[in-house]
């Protein structure tokens, strides 16, 4: 697998507490992207990183933010947590835009 | 933005059997077309992808075809064995409206029949 982890891996929080999620590569790819799985949904795209500091919404962006203060680390935020962001949380990473992107192993957020 | 529809969204079929996967997107523009396998509990796996300038792709047991005019892709897994069990997503790559990146369809659940 490429170099690619996330943290936590699972977590279990309440609505209304803030969450952060933690993908890091050691590819040194210039893009990075926030996914989330949902049965009966596929993988949806949050938001995604063309560069440090450059970031931009994806389809399902509304409740989320990022940040990419490094090229090797990209942060996803729940600024308030609701029941409706309990899913699969998935990084990926890419060279370029039209090409391969690797995932991560994932994390399960689970909000109560 | 680009919508992907995937059919069927389960496959079930003998050992050593063929299976076949149906993808079409919307946005003609889209030019990058991946597969990714997924087994259960486990990230999307990469195994074989094509872009808009080519039409057949071809790794050992599976292979993937591509109309644009059409705007459709199929998968084709041959000789299936027990380890092709999983579930296969389609997506495309959208480039425009702010939201760029992968488009995937819903999953399609294979089933290989011992």
């Amino acid at each position: 697998d490429a170099g690619i982890t996330q943290s936590p891996r699972h977590k279990v929080t309440e609505t209304g507490t803030p969450v952060t999620l933690r993908c890091h590569q050691t590819e040194n790819h210039r893009y990075m992207y926030w996914y989330r799985q949902d049965p009966g949904h596929g993988l949806r795209l949050i938001h995604y990183s063309y560069g440090v500091k450059d970031t931009d919404k994806g389809e399902v962006s509304d409740g989320y933010s990022v940040s990419r203060s490094k090229t090797e680390d990209f942060l996803l935020t729940l600024e308030s947590a609701t029941s409706s962001q309990t899913s699969v949380y998935f990084c990926a990473i890419g060279r370029a835009q039209e090409y391969e992107q690797y995932f991560g192993p994932g994390t399960r957020l689970t909000v109560t | 933005g680009e919508n992907v529809e995937q059919h069927p969204s389960t496959l079930s079929v003998q050992e050593g059997d063929s299976a076949v996967i149906k993808c079409t997107y919307s946005d003609s523009a889209s030019n990058y077309f991946p597969w990714y396998k997924q087994e259960l509990g486990k990230r999307p796996q990469l195994i074989i992808d094509i872009r808009s300038n080519v039409g057949e792709k071809k790794d050992q047991r599976i292979a993937v075809t591509l109309n644009k005019t059409a705007k459709h892709f199929s998968l084709h897994i041959t000789e299936t064995q027990p380890e092709d069990s999983a579930v296969y997503f389609c997506a495309s790559y959208y480039s425009g409206g702010g939201a760029d990146g992968l488009t995937f369809g819903k999953g399609t659940h294979l089933i290989i029949q011992p």
